[in-house]
């Protein structure tokens, strides 16, 4: 079955550190990955995604996403984070055949002064 | 401006009461969706409608109705509704493959609290 897990509920980081939010996807054919971002009230933004072709992906805010196949992995990163950052985060999967985007839980990302 | 505009932002409604939710996009996408957005669970499919079919209905109860009259405007019609039915509802649209520079383009959502 088509899945999208994201093993983080909740993230707390300090303004500046380097974030990485995990995510592990479980899919049969080849994946087309996304990376949303919500903000408190509102609806998703897309930040970054992945279709082929280079692994490293690079998206909006500063955001990047490494495609890791072995791995089944699309994890999330930015180097230096800042105070609106904080958001809940999406991890999405679907495939070639079909438009329906499979979401993960999300993780809810923090950042202190 | 995300492109896909819902309205109301907000409804709080009786459960006996019947109301509209509406969705509007221009980005010339063809397939529209509604999502259920609990607290602390998953985004939940509800519908999906390619070029104004439904195609998907994810065991939604009648108490939601949706309604795409064009490739512009999505509906979904409440009646009786329960509390737990409160939530936040987004309305997402897209091309009709998803291998476009820019996915599922979603609305700012209705939040909806049921009384």
């Amino acid at each position: 079955a088509q899945s999208v897990t994201q093993p983080d509920i909740h993230i707390t980081v300090s303004e500046g550190a380097s974030l990485e939010l995990r995510c592990n996807y479980s899919y049969g054919a080849t994946p087309y990955l996304f990376w949303y971002v919500q903000s408190p009230g509102q609806g998703l933004q897309l930040l970054l995604k992945y279709f082929s072709g280079d692994t490293l992906v690079q998206g909006i805010k500063g955001f990047e996403a490494e495609f890791k196949r072995s791995q089944s992995s699309f994890n999330l990163r930015k180097p230096s984070v800042h105070w609106s950052d904080a958001a809940e985060y999406f991890c999405a999967v679907t495939g070639g055949a079909t438009n329906k985007l499979i979401f993960g839980t999300g993780t809810l990302l923090a950042v202190q002064p | 401006e995300t492109g896909v505009t819902q309205t109301p932002r907000h409804l709080v409604m009786g459960m006996t009461n019947k109301k509209s939710l509406k969705c509007e996009q221009h980005l010339g996408h063809n397939a529209m969706y509604w999502y259920k957005q609990s607290a602390k669970k998953p985004l939940e499919l509800m519908f999906v409608y390619s070029l104004e079919e439904r195609v998907e209905n994810n065991s939604v109860p009648s108490r939601f109705s949706p309604e795409c009259p064009n490739s512009s405007h999505l509906f979904l019609h409440l009646h009786t509704l329960q509390p737990e039915d409160s939530a936040l509802y987004l309305c997402a649209s897209s091309p009709l493959r998803v291998e476009t520079p820019y996915g599922y383009t979603f609305g700012s959502g209705t939040r909806l609290t049921v009384v």
